[in-house]
């Protein structure tokens, strides 16, 4: 079982720039998010779904897109990048959102702009 | 406002010198707690989730215990292997049904041979 696969693991962008972090479930998770963790800050969610078709930002979303077209894959978009989100991004998922379902988190992508 | 603050942010022990990580909240209605592991260039791995004041849990050489305020991560007997950061989050009422959680900084802890 791979769980929760991010890609890639590591990028450098230049200012102004744009890409796409990848993050795919294989566990048919209902719940997915995405995180980031800056040294000394904690993770801070930026959006979440709850299902296909479902989004909703989180605490820090500007910035960001998302989209989740299928139960699987959950992509987060940075359309101009700035050197503030430069960050550790985490993708989790998990069965529901009750307290009884722990998040399942990836191994992260390290994302530096310049 | 719900916030989670973990200390101290970071420990060094040497090897078999027990010790415990403290989390606060203030959280309206809490409905979870849970402390994940967290290794160098890996994401959290999730050790416990404690519900009420009074629970207590336990894996290896940890406990997790819980208050009305506070939970803490005894570490028993510490080895080498267990250095790692250690995250505790919450869960409020509010975010009952989309499992958005509230994370602590971390407490980072080294354990010397």
């Amino acid at each position: 079982n791979a769980g929760v696969t991010q890609t890639p693991k590591f990028r450098i962008l230049k200012i102004g720039q744009s890409m796409t972090l990848q993050c795919a479930q294989d566990m048919n998770h209902n719940y997915m998010y995405w995180y980031r963790q800056d040294p000394g800050m904690g993770l801070k969610l930026i959006y979440y779904s709850v299902g296909a078709g479902i989004t909703d930002k989180g605490e820090v979303p500007n910035g960001y897109n998302v989209s989740r077209s299928t139960t699987e894959d959950f992509p987060l978009r940075l359309e101009l990048a700035a050197p503030s989100q430069t960050s550790v991004y985490f993708c989790a998922s998990s069965l529901t959102g009750g307290s009884n379902q722990p998040q399942h988190f990836g191994d992260g992508t390290r994302l530096s702009i310049l | 406002e719900d916030q989670v603050t973990q200390s101290p942010e970071a420990l060094r022990l040497q090897e078999g010198e027990s010790s415990s990580l403290n989390c606060s909240y203030t959280v309206s209605g809490l409905r979870g707690l849970f402390w994940y592991r967290q290794d160098p260039g890996k994401g959290p791995e999730f050790l416990f989730t404690l519900y009420s004041a009074g629970e207590e849990k336990e894996k290896e050489r940890l406990k997790a215990t819980l208050t009305k305020k506070e939970s803490f991560l005894h570490i028993t007997a510490p080895k080498p292997e267990d250095s790692a950061t250690y995250l505790c989050a919450a869960i409020p009422r509010g975010s009952s049904n989309t499992g958005k959680l509230i994370f602590g900084q971390g407490t980072t802890l080294q354990v010397k041979p």
